[in-house]
C-alpha cells in the first residue's frame, strides 16, 4: 500500500524559507521510473505543478517559481523535500506530493495547509 | 505552457444521469512514439486530496468504478460519468502531463439538482 504524508511549518512570515517535507511508503524513489512531485492548492482554488524529483535525481520546477525551488530526497529515509524561498502571501496554500510512476501522479498526501501571514 | 481548457466549470445533475465534462489541451497529448495520450483525470471531494480516476486518457485507475470512462485523443477529451451516484459529487480535474510544467485543468464542480 502506498501512502504518502507531508509536513510543514503550518503559519510563517513574508520573506522567510518554507521547508516541507514528504514522508512515504510502499513504494522505493531508488525504482527506475518512479519520482515524487509537489502540488500546491490555494484555498478554493485550482492545482499548480511546482517540481518533480525522479529516480536517478533528475529534477524539474515550474518555470514560473523556479528561482525559488530546490527540491530533494533521501532515498534511504524514503522522504522528500521541496524549499521555497523568499515566501509571500500569494504562496498561501494546501501542498501536496504525489508520487509519479512513469510521469503519472498515482497515489497523493493528505496536503498540508501552509499560511504565509505577517 | 499547455494550457488545459476545462468545460463546462459546473454542472448540476440528478441522481442517475449520465454527464459529460470536456478538456481541450493547447495542443497534442499523443506522442507519437508510443500512440499514448499524456491525460489524466482526477476527482476531489472537499476536504481530500485528488485522487486519480483515468490516465493515458483512458486507463481506469484500479479500484475506479467503471462508470466512470475517459475518451478522446490529440487536443480534445471527455470524462463521461454514467448514472452519477451522490458520492460522485465532487470537482474534476484534467491534467496533461505531456510536457512540463505539467498543467491541470481549472475544474469542473459536480453538483446535485
Amino acid at each position: 500500500q502506498v501512502t504518502l504524508k507531508e509536513s510543514g511549518p503550518g503559519i510563517l512570515q513574508p520573506s522567510q524559507t518554507l521547508s516541507l517535507t514528504c514522508t512515504f511508503s510502499g513504494f522505493s524513489l531508488s525504482t527506475y521510473g518512479m519520482g515524487v512531485g509537489w502540488i500546491r492548492q490555494p484555498s478554493g482554488k485550482g492545482l499548480e505543478w511546482l517540481a518533480n524529483i525522479w529516480w536517478d535525481d533528475d529534477k524539474y520546477y515550474n518555470p514560473s517559481l523556479k528561482n525559488r525551488l530546490t527540491i530533494s530526497k533521501d532515498t534511504s529515509n524514503n522522504q522528500a523535500f521541496l524549499k521555497i524561498t523568499n515566501v509571500d502571501t500569494a504562496d498561501t496554500a494546501t501542498y501536496y506530493c504525489a508520487r509519479t510512476h512513469m510521469g503519472i501522479p498515482d497515489d497523493w498526501g493528505q496536503g498540508v495547509m501552509v499560511t504565509v501571514s505577517s | 505552457d499547455i494550457v488545459m481548457t476545462q468545460s463546462p466549470s459546473s454542472l448540476a445533475v440528478s441522481a442517475g444521469e449520465t454527464v459529460t465534462i470536456n478538456c481541450k489541451s493547447s495542443q497534442s497529448l499523443l506522442y507519437s512514439g508510443n500512440q499514448k495520450n499524456y491525460l489524466a483525470w482526477y476527482q476531489q471531494k472537499p476536504g481530500q486530496s485528488p485522487k486519480l480516476l483515468i490516465y493515458w486518457a483512458s486507463t481506469r485507475q484500479s479500484g475506479v468504478p467503471d462508470r466512470f470512462i475517459g475518451s478522446g485523443s490529440g487536443t480534445d477529451f471527455t470524462l463521461t460519468i454514467s448514472s452519477v451516484q451522490a458520492e460522485d459529487l465532487a470537482i474534476y480535474y484534467c491534467q496533461q502531463y505531456y510536457d512540463t510544467p505539467y498543467t491541470f485543468g481549472a475544474g469542473t464542480k459536480l453538483e446535485l439538482k
